[in-house]
């Protein structure tokens, strides 16, 4: 299947710095790649979707100043984490999608953040 | 998209088939059910994902009864790795659209 590399896989940052997630699309275009954040014991949460030249749109209760993201290219997206502080350590993952009706998304390895 | 129930957690003896259940009560005519499987620590993993008429791949196999309310992914000889938290979502069809994910269930394979 398709394959979603997704960068780092582990990053410890401090409190107050920003950290960048890269999600890349290797073998397809993704035209919408999908954020999420899971917390230990729990389900995955849509955070954004992310159109490639378009902003991103961004669900209910997440602050888009504070998590920003990037969709510049058809095989990359990026989201920002900006002023990270304890309460944002969580496992981040991405999702891509080629756009094509009646197909699977395929997701990263996911990026476990811990800000200390 | 419609809403899925799924049982918590289940158990299954390694080598059996494992038989996971869903409803879907819901569900719309433009609505797929899709299977995905989460290991710890990973990102989840598509597995399979039909409309109306039984799908099989190298994975699993999907039964959907025919008023398409509910489903069952069958996993035919479930080994160790398979012990993962198992979702079942329905989508529409059109273009790239968001999965929502409810909690799963936790399929645990026993030695």
């Amino acid at each position: 299947g398709a394959v979603v590399s997704q960068h780092p896989s582990r990053v410890i940052c401090k409190s107050g710095t920003s950290v960048k997630i890269e999600c890349r699309s290797l073998d397809f275009q993704a035209t919408t790649m999908f954020w999420y954040r899971q917390f230990p014991k729990q389900s995955l949460m849509l955070m954004a979707t992310s159109n490639e030249g378009s902003k991103a749109t961004y669900e209910q209760g997440v602050e888009k100043d504070k998590f920003l993201i990037n969709h510049a290219s058809l095989t990359l997206s990026t989201l920002t984490v900006t002023s990270a502080h304890p309460e944002d350590s969580s496992f981040y993952i991405c999702s891509a999608h080629s756009g094509t009706s009646n197909t699977e998304a395929f997701f990263g390895q996911g990026t476990r953040l811990t800000v200390v | 998209d419609a809403k899925t129930t799924q049982p918590t957690s289940m158990d299954c003896a390694e080598g059996r088939a494992a038989n996971l259940p869903c409803n879907h009560s819901t569900i719309s005519g433009n609505e797929y059910v899709y299977w995905y499987r989460q290991i710890h620590s990973q990102g989840p993993q598509y597995i399979i994902h039909g409309l109306k008429n039984n799908e099989t791949n190298e994975m699993a196999s999907l039964i959907i009864t025919e008023d398409r309310k509910s489903s069952t992914l069958i996993l035919p000889h479930a080994t160790l790795r398979d012990t993962a938290v198992y979702y079942c979502i329905v989508r529409v069809s059109q273009g790239a659209q968001k999965l929502v994910f409810g909690q799963g269930t936790r399929l645990t394979i026993n030695p």
